[in-house]
């Protein structure tokens, strides 16, 4: 498995300013995910993010909103950029590994962010 | 793409009774199915998958059953505790390239005691 933490845990912020969530795992992989989770909704995927390559962003996700950085095989980072009360949800990291006979994905604890 | 349906939304059961959640895929490629828990407040934690070589697994109280011809798979949870009361969802990954699930919309289980 993996243990993955994320900061902050929850925020509150004003509309028009940005947050980086940061998201650190215990051991080195190569695939790391950013999802939102709407309230009462289901996951939905941001992007993908690879030590060494540019992420990959899922329709309706752009690099301007959501910029990542990954500068190495145990940490990423997600900004909300110029944010609005839209952009309220739960962000997640979660990395994908190794479970036996297939891979996996784990995921972080998730990040609360609300957009006054 | 993959599309995964899952049932209930809503699930409200006695405490000891048994919970059972329903999903349907339409990928034929898809041949890995997890399923996780999310607790309020934290991240889906995965709490058992099968593979589409294999119809069941078990694992303590929870089970997953998997009919790859009628492509849908079942959460089966017996004697259901209050600390099962979740959200769960189930998802599907297709074989080959990134390992990228899609998700069910959850399903919220309530367990009375």
């Amino acid at each position: 498995s993996a243990v993955i933490s994320q900061k902050p845990s929850r925020d509150i912020c004003q509309r028009g300013t940005s947050l980086t969530i940061q998201c650190q795992v215990d051991s080195q992989v190569t695939m790391m995910f950013w999802y939102r989770q709407q309230p009462g909704q289901s996951l939905t995927l941001i992007a993908t993010a690879n030590q060494g390559s540019e992420a990959t962003y899922e329709s309706g996700f752009v690099i301007d909103k959501f910029p990542i950085s990954r500068p190495n095989l145990t940490f990423s980072t997600l900004t909300v950029s110029n944010m609005s009360p839209e952009d309220s949800s739960i962000y997640l990291c979660s990395v994908e590994k190794s479970g036996g006979a297939t891979n996996t994905q784990y995921f972080g604890p998730g990040t609360r962010l609300t957009v006054l | 793409g993959e599309n995964v349906e899952q049932h209930p939304s809503t699930l409200s059961v006695q405490e000891g009774d048994s919970a059972v959640i329903k999903c349907t895929y339409s990928d034929s490629a898809s041949n890995y199915f997890p399923w996780y828990k999310q607790e309020l407040g934290k991240g889906p934690q995965l709490i058992i998958d099968i593979r589409s070589n294999v119809g069941e697994k078990k694992d303590q109280r929870i089970a997953v059953t998997l009919n790859k011809t009628a492509k849908h798979f079942s959460l089966h949870i017996t004697e259901t505790q209050p600390e099962d009361s979740a959200v769960y969802f189930c998802a599907a990954v297709a074989s080959g390239g990134s390992y990228i699930p899609t998700f069910g919309r959850g399903t919220s289980l309530i367990v009375h005691p």
